[in-house]
């Protein structure tokens, strides 16, 4: 079974909004990673936060990280067309050789 | 430099075939990762190499998936005796030893008839 959820399932925006994507997990974790996709094919690695670690900021990426709450969010500031895309959230479990368990991704379209 | 590269891009096959699917990593990754994606799916572990041996094949679904990295460097995914339900991207993905970054390749489309 897939380790984490993410939420929503699908977002639609407008150019220039933030848009916002939540992840929560089930075990205790190494470190949380999001990833991008386009077109279903290669996965673009976004930000890696790890576990002692509360918030990391890349660009326009924020990413926030709540291990009591077993959660984690991704908010993509000041949204670009470009920006369209599919977002996963994959967890490195505590104690784990480094395989990657992703959640079922947010779609996220962003109009221009 | 580099990235991760996957060959063939895509590939068709026909129910109770072999196929073979190639990933070369960005030099200088000890670690290798392969993945299979479902249609609308995220990506499911499949085998993680450190080197040349498998150090964790607990994803792959049954005995008919088998893969090898002899070289320590380019990594064959081997199906035997293909089924429709095989059909998925299947991603590659390497690691430095320093990092704990996977980086992916473009994946492998295989279709099943």
């Amino acid at each position: 079974s897939q380790q984490g959820e993410e939420d929503p399932q699908a977002l639609s925006i407008q150019e220039g909004e933030n848009a916002t994507m939540n992840c929560s997990y089930k075990t205790s974790i190494n470190n949380l990673q999001w990833y991008r996709q386009n077109s279903g094919r290669g996965l673009v690695h976004l930000i890696l936060i790890r576990s002692n670690e509360r918030e990391k900021h890349s660009g326009r990426l924020r990413v926030t990280l709540d291990t009591s709450k077993k959660s984690s969010s991704l908010l993509i500031t000041a949204s670009r067309a470009a920006d369209t895309a599919s977002y996963f959230c994959a967890t490195d479990l505590s104690g784990n050789t480094g395989k990657l368990i992703f959640g079922q991704g947010t779609t996220l379209q962003v109009k221009p | 430099g580099a990235g991760v590269s996957q060959t063939p891009s895509n590939k068709v096959t026909e129910k109770g075939k072999y196929v073979e699917l190639r990933c070369d990593p960005i030099s200088g990754h000890t670690a290798l990762y392969w993945y299979r994606q479902s249609l609308g799916q995220g990506p499911e572990f499949l085998i993680y190499f450190q080197g040349t041996g498998a150090a964790d094949d607990s994803g792959l679904p049954n005995d008919r998936f088998f893969a090898v990295r002899p070289e320590g460097s380019v990594s064959t995914l081997k199906i035997q005796r293909t089924e429709r339900g095989d059909s998925a991207v299947y991603l590659c993905a390497s690691s430095h030893p320093m990092t704990d970054t996977q980086y992916f390749g473009p994946g492998t489309r295989l279709t099943v008839l």
